[in-house]
């Protein structure tokens, strides 16, 4: 079945440095989701990528879908305290209509 | 106010006991979800339905079941057949058709087995 692969899987950042989490499925994606989950909270939308090569920012956020749609990535620039959580990826392939396949997520810390 | 509920935010079951967990959405979405989180772990579908009495098995639905007679409600029933049900349950749900691919989540509900 389909496989959606997120790395790393922690990462530890001083506040100011930059982020970057990679999100590779196994199959050739139709559209793919980030979501950000605080700790103790649950998963909120970040936003929806559908064409390939897309390329989305939202403020220091920056979301880019592969040309083959089969990767994406998330790239914070100058990290804040408030950017703390696990960011997840979710796929949904042409094959598996109606549901999607969620990486495992990348957990954020930022060292104030 | 539009939102998903769920109830409770923890559960605290004996073993052998079935237990449900309540999820409710008023954002007349077609799709709901449930799925099961293990800490430090990603999401993994239990069940799914994208209609109103029809649902599909997801990634790892040995030892629950769902029901979805109403729209707004997708009730997971953790059966005693689930061995290690203790984690964080989270459902969702969205809009069916197009493009569209957000779903929205619930608050979550805390499953502990005593």
């Amino acid at each position: 079945g389909q496989q959606v692969m997120q790395i790393p899987q922690y990462q530890h950042v001083q506040e100011g440095e930059d982020f970057t989490t990679y999100c590779n499925s196994s199959t050739t994606l139709s559209n793919i989701q980030w979501y950000k989950q605080r700790p103790g909270g649950h998963p909120v939308f970040l936003i929806q990528l559908v064409k390939s090569g897309e390329v989305k920012k939202q403020k220091r956020l920056t979301f880019q879908f592969g040309e083959a749609k089969k990767n994406s990535s998330l790239h914070i620039t100058a990290t804040q305290t408030t950017d703390v959580g696990t960011y997840f990826c979710a796929g949904r392939s042409n094959t598996n209509a109606g549901k999607s396949t969620f990486g495992d997520g990348t957990t954020l810390t930022v060292k104030p | 106010d539009g939102g998903i509920t769920q109830s409770p935010k923890y559960l605290f079951r004996k073993e052998g006991q079935n237990v449900t967990l309540s999820c409710e959405q008023n954002l007349n979405h077609d799709a709901m979800y449930w799925y099961r989180q293990d800490p430090g772990q990603g999401l993994r579908l239990i069940y799914y339905s994208q209609i109103v009495n029809d649902f599909q098995k997801g990634d790892i639905a040995e030892g629950y079941s769902v029901s979805r007679e109403k729209k707004e409600s997708f009730p997971l029933t953790v059966t005693s057949a689930q061995k290690n049900p203790t984690a964080f349950y989270l459902c969702a749900s969205k809009t069916s058709g197009g493009a569209g691919e957000t779903q929205y989540f619930g608050p979550g509900t805390r499953l502990l087995v005593l």
